[in-house]
């Protein structure tokens, strides 16, 4: 069955911890994408990666790192900078073809509380 | 910048009426247009999209349509149910030194009075 898929589900994490969200995609994809929802807000970029160990900053970086050392694995880091990390963090993940963009795919994401 | 606007925020029809939500972007290198559905509390999914080369297109109920001159896009709902009521996205993808960079619109909530 292919598809990217986001661990956990719910994550709860401590003032001044980091915490690492899991993606992991089947469908052979070049581009991964980070992005954060907050309530009735859009999907802000945090960070994207095209091939495998490059990535690039999105809008809202500050407070996250990420990796890409497997063409199926983007692992997302909330660090201790983020002041504010309660969010629902969806990843997703597109076939590069050229100069023709595809169908993004989605997570069903993971949803962070600070407590 | 790379900038997708889209309006309105939220949108309530009543049920059988249609509902166009309008998206604008800053690229005028951007050259396919997709719009999402996110249902509560699940993954957005994609509904239909449009490439620079077609100025329109359908799918049973929705349509899509760009104007590539004013650099906006249009989603058309037709003859509304209840289903779909969701949340809505538009995007579209800037290309940046060498990456491709896909920017979502803030969202449209859909609302369908029965």
């Amino acid at each position: 069955d292919g598809g990217i898929t986001q661990s956990p589900k719910y994550l709860f994490r401590k003032e001044g911890q980091n915490v690492t969200l899991s993606c992991e995609q089947n469908l052979n994809h070049d581009a991964m994408y980070w992005y954060r929802q907050d309530p009735g807000q859009g999907l802000r970029l945090i960070y994207y990666s095209q091939i495998v160990n490059d990535f690039q900053k999105g809008d809202i970086a500050e407070g996250y790192s990420v990796s890409r050392e497997k063409k199926e694995s983007f692992p997302l880091t909330v660090t201790s900078a983020q002041k504010n990390p309660t969010a629902f963090y969806l990843c997703a993940s597109t076939q590069l073809t050229g100069v023709v963009t595809t169908e993004a795919f989605f997570g069903q994401g993971t949803r962070l509380t600070v407590v | 910048g790379e900038n997708v606007e889209q309006h309105p925020s939220t949108l309530s029809v009543q049920e059988g009426d249609s509902a166009v939500i309008k998206c604008t972007y800053s690229d005028s290198a951007s050259n396919y247009f997709p719009w999402y559905k996110q249902e509560l509390g699940k993954r957005p999914q994609l509904i239909i999209d449009i490439r620079s080369n077609v100025g329109e297109k359908k799918d049973q109920r929705i349509a899509v349509t760009l104007n590539k001159t004013a650099k906006h896009f249009s989603l058309h709902i037709t003859e509304t149910q209840p289903e779909d009521s969701a949340v809505y996205f538009c995007a579209a993808p800037f290309l940046k030194f060498g990456n491709e960079k896909l920017t979502f619109g803030t969202g449209t909530r859909l609302t369908i009075i029965p």
